[in-house]
């Protein structure tokens, strides 16, 4: 069953730093999606993407945040100037197309990224 | 806007115990309702499913029902296993392709042999 892949699986970081966090969606999806999830609290919603631009974000997903579908396969999400709260499990999802709210988003393993 | 309470965990059981993780939902409009379950050390997987009042979502003998005037859509199993052990979370969606998913906070599922 085709899957969703994300690179690293532990990223470690200095606090300033820029981090970029890969994906590679299912092959056949076209609405890419990342999430975090801080530990002990509820995985969030940070940003939407469809027809290279981003859909939907939320409120968490500020300026420090881009992201960017580089080829026909990655999808990153960067984050610019690191700060300690961003500590968090982050999950790339996919879905497919059409039938929009019906569809499920499948979700990769997540990269766990530590800020020092 | 959207917003999922679950109960909160660990929740403990015996094995072959019945199952009932509670799930309620606010949104606007009629959403789509998910769960999704979490194997330790994995990503979220999609267990079932629901997208109007009504409609039962199954899959590996769990089953929720998506109730819309008691806004629940509680998880039931009839008999657990110890592989059943995970984390489980609620989810609701509303809108069109691009709209992000509104999670619970999740529940801590332990099932002792």
């Amino acid at each position: 069953e085709p899957e969703v892949t994300q690179t690293p699986s532990h990223q470690v970081t200095q606090m300033g730093q820029e981090v970029i966090l890969r994906c590679v969606p299912i092959s056949n999806h076209l609405y890419f999606y990342w999430y975090r999830q801080i530990l002990g609290q509820k995985v969030e919603f940070l940003v939407s993407f469809y027809n290279n631009e981003i859909s939907e974000k939320s409120e968490i997903f500020d300026d420090q945040f881009s992201v960017e579908r580089p080829d026909g396969s990655n999808f990153t999400l960067k984050i610019r100037s690191t700060k300690l709260e961003d500590s968090a499990m982050y999950f790339c999802a996919s879905s497919e197309s059409n039938t929009g709210r019906n569809q499920p988003q499948h979700f990769g393993d997540g990269t766990r990224l530590s800020i020092l | 806007g959207n917003s999922v309470t679950q109960m909160e965990g660990p929740v403990t059981l015996s094995e072959e115990a019945f199952l009932t993780i509670n799930c309620t939902y606010t949104a606007t409009g009629y959403p789509s309702l998910f769960w999704y379950v979490q194997y330790p050390g994995e990503g979220l997987q999609l267990l079932l499913k629901a997208t109007k009042a009504d409609d039962k979502g199954s899959n590996k003998g769990f089953e929720a029902t998506y109730r819309k005037e008691t806004t629940s859509f509680h998880l039931e199993k009839g008999s657990v296993q110890v592989s059943d052990s995970a984390v489980y979370f609620c989810a609701s969606r509303s809108g069109g392709g691009a709209d992000g998913l509104t999670f619970g906070k999740g529940t801590h599922l332990i099932i002792q042999p």
